[in-house]
């Protein structure tokens, strides 16, 4: 059982195209995370979310934390070739110690053909 | 770079070997993570070491996997007689601190496969 489930899991859409995409759960958690990863390379921090509600802009991305603190979304406008990649949403687990080891989704897939 | 470090990029080995993969920190960081990455697991999380603690190494899927980090600083994850099961690109990630706000800066991961 995913404690995130991101969906869709792929998309692939003509550039220009606007898209969401989504990181679910029925726990509530303090913060959630959204990575992107192109092939070949580690994940790169995109955004943390704390607050329920919280939005926020990176450019053409918005990043929205649920009222409940159980779902997130990311909202790309105008979707680029260079938007191509996989984009994972995390969570801190409290390990032992109150480690920051990060559970994550299993992705969505985005490609944008030019 | 001053970024994370792993070598090497690219492994391929005989199922039963042993294999052992390095990850260079961030210089400064104190945090180090291992996770891997596979098609039909996504990316889960290994182990994780922070200064002088024990390490957290509730996700090493079986005894055959271990890691150690000298010096606070170089960390080299083993893998005995290697399955099929093990292939998969293998990140490490490393951190200011352990704290939960830190954010984790990820290497780009050795890829591993096992014939």
């Amino acid at each position: 059982t995913q404690l995130l489930e991101q969906s869709p899991q792929f998309l692939s859409i003509q550039e220009g195209e606007n898209l969401t995409v989504y990181c679910n759960s029925s726990s509530v958690f303090s913060s959630l995370q959204w990575y992107r990863q192109e092939p070949g390379e580690g994940p790169v921090l995109l955004v943390t979310v704390v607050t329920g509600g919280e939005v926020k802009k990176l450019k053409r991305l918005t990043f929205q934390f649920g009222d409940a603190r159980k779902d997130s979304s990311l909202h790309i406008t105008a979707a680029q070739p260079g938007d191509t990649g996989l984009y994972l949403c995390a969570f801190n687990s409290h390990g032992s110690g109150n480690t920051g080891k990060l559970i994550f989704g299993q992705g969505t897939t985005l490609q944008v053909k030019p | 770079g001053a970024g994370v470090s792993q070598s090497p990029s690219n492994k391929v080995t005989e199922k039963g070997k042993d294999v052992e993969l390095r990850c260079d920190p961030i210089s400064g960081h104190t945090a180090l993570y291992w996770y891997r990455q596979s098609l039909g697991q996504g990316l889960e999380f290994l182990i994780y070491f922070q200064g002088n603690s024990a390490p957290d190494k509730s996700g090493l899927p079986s005894d055959r996997f271990s890691a150690e980090r000298t010096g606070g600083s170089v960390s080299t994850l083993t893998i005995q007689r290697t399955q099929q099961e093990d292939s998969a690109v293998y990140l490490c990630a490393s951190s200011l601190g352990g704290a939960l706000d830190q954010p984790q800066h990820f290497g780009d991961g050795t890829r591993l496969s096992i014939l």
